[in-house]
């Protein structure tokens, strides 16, 4: 089964400033879908940026870009410019390539989640 | 496309009853997804629909749990005799399936149950 942390319950930086939110995982599939979603107060989740494992580019999104190391399991988020509107929870997550393989791969798999704090 | 849309927002029951939770996908997105998320972690994969076929159920999902999604539109959600471990937030999510598993998840904004 696969399993994702993040090491960092909370984060706090300052309004226009940069903050880079880490997680790892651990899968033996060579083809998988990382992602990271924001949680705001509202509840809802909204997916912030997508990454396939088959691709060595960084996905970008905005202000938002992540650092995809295969090798080392890691997956960590990168926003520029901080805004207040950015404060969150942010979710790590994990996807199966393939699907009904079981155990509920056709699901995501989350990670703890970091919460992030925007100071004006 | 108004958003994934759960009923009720908030449920408080009492250890032992029954209670059932909708969730409306985006209109035309065959894809549904129910999750559970408690105080402090991540969202856990109940079970999925792909139209009303319901083809995969997370070992989380007990017997007590059950969920439908009659004619591939709204799903339910129901848990029979209530735990107080049962409390968590109920979230729905829906994706237009095409084929693949890249695919963008929408998620709704969750019900939270107390079993008291």
């Amino acid at each position: 089964a696969q399993t994702v942390t993040q090491s960092q319950p909370e984060m706090s930086v300052q309004e226009a400033e940069t903050v880079t939110l880490s997680c790892t995982y651990d899968t033996s599939e060579s083809d998988y879908y990382l992602f990271w979603y924001k949680q705001p107060p509202s509840r809802q989740m909204i997916l912030v940026i997508r990454q396939e494992a088959y691709k060595q580019q960084n996905a970008t999104e905005n202000r938002f870009s992540v650092n995809f190391q295969k090798a080392a399991k890691s997956f960590s988020l990168k926003i520029s410019d901080s805004q207040l509107g950015d404060a969150a929870m942010y979710f790590c997550a994990y996807r199966s390539l393939f699907m009904y393989s079981g155990g509920g791969a056709d699901g995501l798999t989350f990670g703890k989640g970091t919460h992030l704090i925007i100071q004006p | 496309d108004t958003g994934v849309s759960q009923n009720p927002r908030h449920k408080i029951t009492k250890r032992g009853q029954n209670v059932t939770f909708r969730c409306d996908p985006i209109s035309e997105h065959n894809r549904l997804y129910w999750y559970r998320q408690t105080l402090g972690q991540g969202p856990e994969f109940l079970t999925y629909f792909q139209n009303e076929a319901q083809l995969e159920k997370s070992r989380l999902l007990s017997d007590r749990f059950s969920a439908e999604r009659p004619k591939g539109s709204f799903s339910t959600l129901e848990i029979q005799r209530t735990e107080q471990g049962d409390s968590a937030m109920y979230l729905c999510a829906s994706s237009l399936g095409t084929g693949g598993t890249n695919e963008k998840l929408f998620f709704g904004s969750g019900t939270q149950l107390s079993v008291l």
